[in-house]
Parts: structure tokens; sequence; C-alpha cells
């Protein structure tokens, strides 16, 4: 199993500012005939279901606002808000969908400072 | 607009069957993608449960062995999930979701592009 290792386990940012949360991989996501890392970023409020953010590590979901971004390639990876909106508080989810099983990385909970 | 919800009890007695369905709408299951079941437990992350394929293509995750069966209702346009021998530690929300679906070393993985709001089953007796 490739196990996802998140940190840090939570974040305060104060609004306005930049939250960065790095997600890295036991193994490597990237395949090499295609060059696409296997990495996807999920944002989870509470009482509600994950909803997609980032897929290929680096594509915004459809409706997705452009301050969310994703970066790295291999085994780093890192999910970046440019400046954090009050409606961001969340648990934040990488996924590898390179191999069988899935797995997510342990959350990571960012808050308002 | 794809939607999906869970149905199934709430609360199954230990050493039970555990049966969840997924009513998808807006979407018909055998126009493609695969449909997966994912479960969070209290407080806790996410766990990948299993995928299915209209056609009958199945992916399990290996943790829960020959517990978890999924099969799929076209003509319903539903995906259950059944998970037998259930324990405390099986008490989560369940969530149903499409996987957007992609091949790779002779198998096929996924994100998951829309889910459901998840339904608590609480394992006790």
């Amino acid at each position: 199993d490739i196990v996802m290792t998140q940190s840090p386990d939570s974040l305060a940012v104060s609004l306005g500012e930049r939250a960065t949360i790095n997600c890295k991989s036991g193994q490597s996501v990237l395949y090499s005939s295609n060059n696409k890392n296997y990495l996807a970023w999920y944002q989870q409020k509470p009482g509600q279901p994950p909803k997609l953010l980032i897929y290929w590590a680096s594509t915004r979901e459809s409706g997705v606002p452009d301050r969310f971004s994703g970066s790295g390639s291999g085994t780093d990876f890192t999910l970046t808000i440019s400046s954090l909106q009050a409606e961001d508080v969340a648990v934040y989810y990488c996924q590898q969908y390179y191999s069988i099983p899935l797995t997510f990385g342990q959350g990571t909970r960012l808050e308002i400072k | 607009q794809v939607q999906l919800q869970e149905s199934g009890p709430g609360l199954v007695k230990p050493s039970e069957t555990l049966s969840l369905t997924c009513t998808v709408s807006g979407y018909s299951i055998s126009s493609g993608y695969y449909w997966g079941w994912i479960r969070q437990p209290p407080g806790k992350g996410l766990e990948w449960i299993g995928s299915i394929y209209h056609g009958g293509n199945i992916y399990n995750n290996p943790s829960l062995k020959s517990r978890v069966t999924i099969s799929v209702d076209t003509s319903k346009n539903q995906f259950s999930l059944k998970l037998s021998s259930v324990t405390a530690a099986d008490t989560a929300v369940y969530y149903c979701a499409r996987g957007d679906s992609f091949a790779i070393f002779g198998v096929v993985t996924y994100y998951f592009d829309y889910w459901g709001q998840g339904t608590l089953v609480t394992v006790s007796s």
C-alpha cells in the first residue's frame, strides 16, 4: 500500500494570508508513460462530504476558486491557498490513485488565526 | 447534475452484515465511470472500501479482505455495499461516490468527483 503522510496535522493562518499543506507519498505516484502524477486533493467541511479540489496534482476541478493550487511531483506535493478566506476552514486530504488500494492522507485541519 | 444518496440501517449488531445502497440521479450508471464506497470513522480520516463498474468489474481494499461485497443494479441506477461480520471498528460514516477512472499497470484507479452526503452506521448491540 502507498502510505500518504500530510504535514502539518493542523494549521492556523490569518485571513488573506497564504496557507500551505504538504503531502508525501511512500513511493512515487508519477507514471512515466504519461508524465502524470496520480494525486488528488479534497476539502471537507464539518458535516459535509469531501469535495474534489485538485486532480493530476495540479489541475483544478471546475468551479474551484483559483486561490487553490496544487504543485509537486513524484513523492512530494503541496496544496496552496493563496489568500485564505473564512469559508476555507476545513480539513484537507490528499489521495493517491496510482495503485490499488487507493489511500488518503490523514488530513490537515486548517483554521483561522 | 449528478447526485448520490446513501440509504440503509443506521444501527447494526456486532457479527451481522451491514447493507447500504447508493441511488444515483442525474447520470446513468450504465454510461460509465466507477462507483465506489469510502468510509470515515468518527473524527478520523478516509478509507476506501471498494468500487464497481457497471459491467461488474470490482476492486476492493484488501484490508477488508473477503468481508466486502459490492454489486450494481443498473435497472434501478443503484449500487450496493455489504460488509459482513461487523465489529465496533466498522462504525463510520459511509459515503458513496463516483470515480473518474484511469487505467494504469493493468488496473483501473480513480479519484472521486461526486459524493453522497454520507450515512452514519453504528455497530452496537
